[in-house]
């Protein structure tokens, strides 16, 4: 059974920098095609995709925000973690993160998500 | 980059049929898949469509996918509707180096 939750900061100032933590089970980060990408969700508003890492360290990102992201697994801890810099309000969302089969399949398996306010 | 363009809002009767479309600004929508999502109201979303179309385990065969390359666009259909039906509908492709989501539809059984 596929599980992911997010961890992290409920509240950021402004400048600030985020740091995401999505620890999983039921899956191994190292089986290949397998991946996991972060998806936001501002309040009332649609899904955004973030970025995705794959399990050979292929990593891809959202090319509107791809200066500000950062993200990295640790296969043996089970976690991928997801930075973003330079904070500003209109980044509060909701931050899911949420596994992937392979190259281009659909997000099959999604975490509860984490609200994240910007704000001083 | 691409976009996704879904019609804000759909509504229709219990019982009914209700088609969303979703429209791909560039590139043929049939070059990669599209898959559908279903979001209820402070729920993380859920997969009702993958593969242009096909269903998870588990989603009634009252929803079903196709892809249009004429008019460079995918359909999420639903017949025999449901109150529960009643959410937020997102499709979802990518290109070499993209995902995109579109905007979303918001769908009303009333």
């Amino acid at each position: 059974q596929i599980t992911l939750k997010e961890s992290g900061p409920t509240l950021v100032k402004p400048t600030q920098t985020l740091t995401l933590t999505c620890t999983f089970s039921g899956f191994s980060l190292s089986t290949s095609g397998v991946g996991v990408g972060w998806i936001r969700q501002p309040p009332g508003k649609a899904l955004e995709w973030l970025a995705l890492i794959y399990w050979n360290d292929d990593k891809r990102y959202s090319p509107s925000l791809k200066s500000r992201l950062t993200i990295t697994k640790d296969t043996s801890k089970n976690q991928v973690v997801l930075t973003m810099t330079n904070m500003d309000p209109v980044d509060t969302a909701t931050y899911y993160c949420a596994h992937t089969r392979y190259y281009g399949s659909e997000f099959d398996y999604w975490g509860q998500g984490t609200l994240v306010t910007v704000s001083s | 980059n691409f976009m996704l363009t879904q019609p804000h809002s759909v509504s229709e009767s219990p019982g009914k049929t209700v088609t969303i479309s979703c429209t791909r600004s560039s590139g043929s929508i049939a070059s990669n898949y599209v898959q559908w999502y279903q979001q209820r109201p402070g729920s993380s979303p859920t997969t009702v469509i993958y593969e242009d179309n096909q269903r998870p385990s588990g989603v009634p065969d009252r929803f079903s996918g196709s892809i249009d390359s004429s008019s460079n666009s995918a359909s999420l259909t639903i017949s025999g509707l449901k109150t529960e039906d009643e959410a937020d509908y997102y499709c979802q492709s990518y290109d070499s180096s993209n995902w995109v989501f579109g905007g979303g539809t918001k769908l009303t059984v009333l």
